[in-house]
């Protein structure tokens, strides 16, 4: 069956270095979100991927979607306190539009 | 404009008793989402809604969780004689777009429903 796997875990950062969260899926995925929870609070979406080899730039977060569409990555350049929070990565097979196939999550802490 | 909502936003339930958790999706919203979130871990799927049809409901655990979405808006999910492993956070997340390929489909997550299942 369908999995997203994520990596690292955890991860902890000076404020000021950079972070990279990689996400892997079993299958082939027809489109990747990308969302981010504080602690206490709920998932919110923070970008969508859908075709082969895609780069999407948010200010200092750049998401890669891979040539196979089986793994992207989220990249933040110089982290800041207000990066803390849980990254997850979503993936959906096929065009069903329907379910949504959540990585474990990569928890970013961030020392001033 | 108001975002989607949960209630109650905790719930203390003695095993064997039912539960009812209420998700109000954004107005206008199509698709309706399920999920469970244990602690440390990603959402995991559990039903979905276009409108009223329940087209997906292969992520339920068991046949003691039953979702509806009768008129197209409000969703229950309700689980019936609650165990401890269902103590869990329950989060509901509401889409505007209904399906195409390429379309975008941001999801919107309500704060989530926290069951305790003693």
């Amino acid at each position: 069956g369908q999995q997203v796997m994520q990596i690292p875990q955890y991860q902890h950062v000076q404020e000021g270095e950079d972070f990279t969260t990689y996400c892997n899926s079993s299958t082939t995925l027809s489109n990747i979100q990308w969302y981010k929870q504080r602690p206490g609070g709920h998932p919110v979406f923070l970008i969508q991927l859908v075709k082969s080899g895609e780069v999407k730039k948010q200010k200092r977060l750049t998401f890669q979607f891979g040539e196979a569409k089986k793994n992207s990555s989220l990249h933040i350049t110089a982290t800041q306190t207000t990066d803390v929070g849980t990254y997850f990565c979503a993936g959906m097979e096929g065009y069903n539009f329907n379910k949504f196939y959540f990585g474990s999550g990569t928890k970013l802490n961030v020392k001033p | 404009g108001a975002g989607v909502s949960q209630s109650p936003r905790y719930k203390v339930a003695k095993r064997g008793q039912d539960v009812a958790l209420r998700c109000d999706p954004i107005s206008g919203h199509v698709s309706l989402f399920w999920y469970q979130q244990a602690l440390g871990q990603g959402p995991e799927f559990l039903t979905y809604f276009q409108n009223e049809a329940q087209l997906d409901k292969s992520g339920l655990p068991s046949d003691r969780f039953f979702a509806e979405r009768p008129e197209g808006s409000v969703s229950t999910l309700k689980i019936q004689r609650t165990q401890q492993e269902d103590s869990a956070v329950y989060l509901c997340a509401s889409s505007l777009v209904l399906v195409d390929r390429g379309q975008y489909n941001e999801q919107f997550f309500g704060p989530g429903t926290r069951l305790t299942v003693l």
